[in-house]
């Protein structure tokens, strides 16, 4: 079974700083995604980012970009120039590419950031 | 298009008593799966349902129990309801086969007293 770990429960960053949220996960497949949630207080999850792993280049989207080292099984979210607006509860996920057997999401605890004005 | 919607968004039971939620997918997308979201526990899978089909199942009690329409809504129901049963409720969903990106919806939060 797969399973995902976010070590970190809380993290603070200064806004406009930049702040990397670390994931390690643990697999025997060789193909998967992986992807970044954020949950806003009270509000509805979102998918941040994505990460097919037979890419070696990491995922980009905007502010958002990964580190993904497959080897090391490490899967980091790195979020430049943070705003308010980012303050949230960050899951880590991994989901196989199995889809017919095996397509549920396996969650990391998530971390808690929150940005400071 | 309108996204994941679910009802009830809160929902106050006792121990003992069953409570059904429910979750309308993004139209066209034929999966919904549902997850369980505690303080303790995280976010752990329940179920997922395609095209009526429950595909996959989390380790939950029996208690914990699902269906699919034809127009792709889907239900869960609990029975015989526990203190720990407490918890949001996501439900998501996804259309495309390959690469099957999940759209949460807000959630349904159940409080057993």
């Amino acid at each position: 079974a797969q399973t995902v770990t976010q070590s970190q429960p809380e993290m603070s960053v200064q806004e406009a700083e930049t702040v990397t949220l670390s994931c390690t996960y643990d697999t025997s497949e060789s193909d998967y995604y992986l992807f970044w949630y954020k949950q806003p207080p009270s509000r509805q999850m979102i998918l941040v980012i994505r990460q097919e792993a037979y890419k070696q280049q990491n995922a980009t989207e905007n502010r958002f970009s990964v580190n993904f080292q497959k080897a090391a099984k490490s899967f980091s979210l790195k979020i430049s120039d943070s705003q308010l607006g980012d303050a949230a509860m960050y899951f880590c996920a991994y989901r196989s590419v199995n889809t017919g057997a095996n397509s549920k999401l396996t969650f990391g605890k998530g971390i808690t950031l929150s940005v400071r004005p | 298009k309108a996204g994941v919607t679910q009802t009830p968004r809160y929902l106050i039971k006792t121990r003992g008593q069953q409570v059904t939620l429910s979750c309308s997918p993004i139209s066209g997308h034929r999966s919904v799966s549902w997850y369980q979201q505690t303080p303790g526990q995280g976010l752990q899978f329940l179920f997922e349902y395609f095209s009526e089909t429950q595909r996959n199942k989390g380790n939950f009690p029996g208690r914990f129990s699902g269906r699919q329409f034809s127009n792709s809504r889907s239900e869960m129901n609990v029975s015989t309801l526990e203190l720990g049963d407490s918890a949001l409720y996501l439900c998501a969903s996804s259309g495309d086969w390959y690469y099957n990106e999940q759209f949460f919806g807000p959630g349904t939060r159940l409080t057993v007293l």
